[in-house]
Protein backbone atom coordinates (compact mmCIF):
# COMPACT_ATOMS: atom_id res chain seq x y z
CA UNK A 1 0.00 0.00 0.00
CA UNK A 2 1.32 3.54 -1.17
CA UNK A 3 1.61 5.19 2.08
CA UNK A 4 3.68 8.64 3.46
CA UNK A 5 4.41 9.75 6.76
CA UNK A 6 5.79 12.77 7.84
CA UNK A 7 7.41 13.98 11.11
CA UNK A 8 7.31 15.99 13.44
CA UNK A 9 4.05 16.95 13.15
CA UNK A 10 4.89 20.08 14.85
CA UNK A 11 8.07 22.17 14.99
CA UNK A 12 8.85 25.37 16.62
CA UNK A 13 11.82 27.30 15.66
CA UNK A 14 13.41 30.45 16.84
CA UNK A 15 14.51 32.75 13.65
CA UNK A 16 17.88 31.32 12.18
CA UNK A 17 17.61 28.12 13.86
CA UNK A 18 18.00 25.46 10.95
CA UNK A 19 16.29 21.97 10.82
CA UNK A 20 15.05 19.92 9.11
CA UNK A 21 11.73 18.10 7.95
CA UNK A 22 11.38 14.08 7.56
CA UNK A 23 9.14 12.53 5.06
CA UNK A 24 8.99 8.76 4.99
CA UNK A 25 7.66 6.64 2.24
CA UNK A 26 5.99 3.36 1.02
CA UNK A 27 5.11 3.11 -2.77
CA UNK A 28 5.65 0.10 -5.11
CA UNK A 29 7.33 2.27 -7.77
CA UNK A 30 7.92 6.20 -7.49
CA UNK A 31 7.13 8.60 -10.16
CA UNK A 32 7.78 12.02 -8.52
CA UNK A 33 8.20 13.06 -4.60
CA UNK A 34 6.17 16.28 -4.01
CA UNK A 35 6.99 18.92 -1.02
CA UNK A 36 4.19 21.61 -0.80
CA UNK A 37 3.72 24.77 1.25
CA UNK A 38 0.41 25.55 2.82
CA UNK A 39 -0.53 28.72 4.73
CA UNK A 40 -3.79 28.81 6.65
CA UNK A 41 -6.90 28.94 4.40
CA UNK A 42 -5.33 28.69 1.44
CA UNK A 43 -4.67 25.91 -1.19
CA UNK A 44 -1.39 23.97 -1.45
CA UNK A 45 1.28 25.85 -2.93
CA UNK A 46 4.16 23.97 -5.24
CA UNK A 47 7.70 23.54 -4.02
CA UNK A 48 9.36 20.60 -4.96
CA UNK A 49 9.75 17.44 -7.43
CA UNK A 50 12.20 14.81 -6.88
CA UNK A 51 12.31 11.81 -9.36
CA UNK A 52 15.56 9.54 -8.02
CA UNK A 53 17.22 8.94 -4.85
CA UNK A 54 20.60 11.20 -4.68
CA UNK A 55 18.66 14.52 -6.39
CA UNK A 56 18.50 17.61 -4.39
CA UNK A 57 16.40 20.88 -5.20
CA UNK A 58 16.94 24.23 -3.32
CA UNK A 59 14.73 27.57 -3.60
CA UNK A 60 16.06 30.26 -0.96
CA UNK A 61 16.37 28.76 2.51
CA UNK A 62 14.90 25.11 2.15
CA UNK A 63 16.85 22.43 0.45
CA UNK A 64 14.95 19.28 -0.34
CA UNK A 65 16.33 15.69 -0.66
CA UNK A 66 15.60 12.08 -1.63
CA UNK A 67 16.41 8.69 -0.53
CA UNK A 68 14.97 5.68 -1.31
CA UNK A 69 12.91 5.47 1.66
CA UNK A 70 12.45 9.31 2.76
CA UNK A 71 12.88 12.54 2.05
CA UNK A 72 13.92 15.87 3.73
CA UNK A 73 13.00 19.63 3.82
CA UNK A 74 16.03 21.47 5.42
CA UNK A 75 15.35 24.67 6.04
CA UNK A 76 18.28 27.09 6.41
CA UNK A 77 18.40 30.09 8.98
CA UNK A 78 14.56 30.25 8.85
CA UNK A 79 12.66 33.21 8.91
CA UNK A 80 8.79 34.00 10.74
CA UNK A 81 7.65 34.61 6.97
CA UNK A 82 8.48 30.50 6.61
CA UNK A 83 5.86 29.40 9.13
CA UNK A 84 3.16 27.31 7.50
CA UNK A 85 2.31 23.54 7.01
CA UNK A 86 4.72 21.85 5.08
CA UNK A 87 3.27 18.77 2.85
CA UNK A 88 4.38 15.92 1.73
CA UNK A 89 3.53 13.87 -1.51
CA UNK A 90 4.42 10.82 -3.69
CA UNK A 91 3.34 9.55 -6.84
CA UNK A 92 3.48 6.15 -7.88
CA UNK A 93 4.45 4.93 -11.12
CA UNK A 94 1.36 2.91 -11.70
CA UNK A 95 -1.03 6.01 -11.84
CA UNK A 96 -1.85 9.46 -11.82
CA UNK A 97 -2.79 9.89 -8.10
CA UNK A 98 -1.08 11.50 -5.41
CA UNK A 99 -0.75 10.25 -1.85
CA UNK A 100 -0.04 12.48 0.89
CA UNK A 101 1.64 13.44 4.52
CA UNK A 102 -0.51 14.90 7.33
CA UNK A 103 1.93 17.93 7.34
CA UNK A 104 4.52 19.24 9.23
CA UNK A 105 3.04 22.55 11.03
CA UNK A 106 6.03 24.73 11.20
CA UNK A 107 6.23 28.10 13.16
CA UNK A 108 9.00 30.49 13.38
CA UNK A 109 9.52 32.64 16.21
CA UNK A 110 11.16 36.25 15.86
CA UNK B 1 -3.15 29.57 -8.70
CA UNK B 2 -2.20 27.69 -11.91
CA UNK B 3 -5.68 29.37 -13.62
CA UNK B 4 -8.36 27.21 -11.09
CA UNK B 5 -11.09 29.06 -9.74
CA UNK B 6 -13.58 26.75 -7.23
CA UNK B 7 -16.65 27.91 -6.31
CA UNK B 8 -18.35 28.98 -4.09
CA UNK B 9 -15.44 29.09 -1.29
CA UNK B 10 -17.76 28.61 1.72
CA UNK B 11 -21.08 27.03 1.98
CA UNK B 12 -23.31 25.72 4.94
CA UNK B 13 -25.85 23.10 4.04
CA UNK B 14 -28.10 21.07 5.62
CA UNK B 15 -28.29 17.67 6.40
CA UNK B 16 -29.60 15.30 3.48
CA UNK B 17 -29.28 17.91 1.36
CA UNK B 18 -27.77 18.03 -2.72
CA UNK B 19 -24.59 20.20 -3.06
CA UNK B 20 -22.35 20.78 -5.95
CA UNK B 21 -18.80 22.23 -6.09
CA UNK B 22 -17.41 23.47 -9.08
CA UNK B 23 -13.89 23.30 -9.99
CA UNK B 24 -13.00 25.61 -13.45
CA UNK B 25 -9.41 25.77 -14.90
CA UNK B 26 -8.38 28.13 -17.97
CA UNK B 27 -5.57 26.02 -19.45
CA UNK B 28 -7.19 22.93 -20.92
CA UNK B 29 -5.13 20.31 -18.57
CA UNK B 30 -6.32 16.60 -19.01
CA UNK B 31 -6.41 15.57 -15.03
CA UNK B 32 -8.34 17.13 -12.57
CA UNK B 33 -8.24 15.97 -8.98
CA UNK B 34 -11.37 16.79 -5.90
CA UNK B 35 -9.40 16.39 -2.81
CA UNK B 36 -11.14 17.10 0.90
CA UNK B 37 -8.84 17.97 3.82
CA UNK B 38 -8.95 17.19 7.28
CA UNK B 39 -7.01 17.59 10.48
CA UNK B 40 -5.28 14.09 10.78
CA UNK B 41 -6.07 13.09 7.98
CA UNK B 42 -4.57 15.30 5.11
CA UNK B 43 -5.12 15.01 1.59
CA UNK B 44 -7.58 12.13 0.66
CA UNK B 45 -8.52 11.74 -2.67
CA UNK B 46 -11.87 11.30 -3.55
CA UNK B 47 -12.41 11.26 -7.26
CA UNK B 48 -10.38 12.28 -10.08
CA UNK B 49 -10.47 12.66 -14.11
CA UNK B 50 -8.57 12.19 -17.21
CA UNK B 51 -10.77 13.75 -19.73
CA UNK B 52 -13.83 14.70 -20.62
CA UNK B 53 -16.48 12.05 -19.33
CA UNK B 54 -13.39 9.90 -17.88
CA UNK B 55 -13.64 9.53 -14.07
CA UNK B 56 -12.35 7.49 -11.54
CA UNK B 57 -12.72 6.67 -8.16
CA UNK B 58 -10.01 7.46 -5.39
CA UNK B 59 -9.39 6.68 -1.45
CA UNK B 60 -12.68 8.16 -0.22
CA UNK B 61 -15.00 8.37 -2.78
CA UNK B 62 -18.60 6.98 -0.92
CA UNK B 63 -21.24 9.56 -0.76
CA UNK B 64 -19.67 11.67 -4.18
CA UNK B 65 -19.78 11.93 -7.52
CA UNK B 66 -18.06 13.81 -10.29
CA UNK B 67 -19.12 14.82 -13.91
CA UNK B 68 -16.54 16.03 -16.59
CA UNK B 69 -18.50 17.42 -19.68
CA UNK B 70 -16.14 19.86 -20.88
CA UNK B 71 -12.15 19.89 -20.23
CA UNK B 72 -12.34 23.12 -18.13
CA UNK B 73 -15.36 22.09 -15.74
CA UNK B 74 -15.24 19.34 -12.99
CA UNK B 75 -18.11 18.98 -10.68
CA UNK B 76 -18.04 17.50 -7.24
CA UNK B 77 -21.54 16.01 -6.23
CA UNK B 78 -22.63 15.44 -2.43
CA UNK B 79 -25.93 13.36 -3.39
CA UNK B 80 -26.90 14.28 0.33
CA UNK B 81 -24.80 16.06 2.74
CA UNK B 82 -24.04 14.45 6.17
CA UNK B 83 -22.11 16.01 8.77
CA UNK B 84 -18.80 13.66 8.38
CA UNK B 85 -18.71 15.70 4.68
CA UNK B 86 -17.92 18.94 6.41
CA UNK B 87 -14.41 19.62 5.38
CA UNK B 88 -12.48 21.80 3.04
CA UNK B 89 -12.64 20.63 -0.76
CA UNK B 90 -9.46 21.31 -2.83
CA UNK B 91 -9.04 21.10 -6.57
CA UNK B 92 -6.22 20.08 -8.48
CA UNK B 93 -4.95 20.08 -11.73
CA UNK B 94 -1.94 17.66 -12.96
CA UNK B 95 0.68 19.54 -15.39
CA UNK B 96 2.98 17.09 -16.31
CA UNK B 97 3.85 15.28 -13.62
CA UNK B 98 2.97 18.15 -10.83
CA UNK B 99 -0.45 19.24 -9.19
CA UNK B 100 -1.25 22.10 -8.74
CA UNK B 101 -4.14 23.28 -6.44
CA UNK B 102 -7.04 25.95 -6.29
CA UNK B 103 -7.89 27.97 -3.14
CA UNK B 104 -10.15 25.37 -1.53
CA UNK B 105 -14.24 25.39 -0.46
CA UNK B 106 -15.05 25.28 3.12
CA UNK B 107 -18.32 23.20 3.67
CA UNK B 108 -20.00 22.95 6.98
CA UNK B 109 -23.01 20.41 7.18
CA UNK B 110 -25.32 21.19 9.97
Amino acid sequence: EDQVTQSPEALRLQEGESSSLNCSYTVSGLRGLFWYRQDPGKGPEFLFTLYSAGEEKEKERLKATLTKKESFLHITAPKPEDSATYLCAVQPNTGNQFYFGTGTSLTVIP
Amino acid sequence: DAGITQSPRHKVTETGTPVTLRCHQTENHRYMYWYRQDPGHGLRLIHYSYGVKDTDKGEVSDGYSVSRSKTEDFLLTLESATSSQTSVYFCAISVGTEAFFGQGTRLTVV
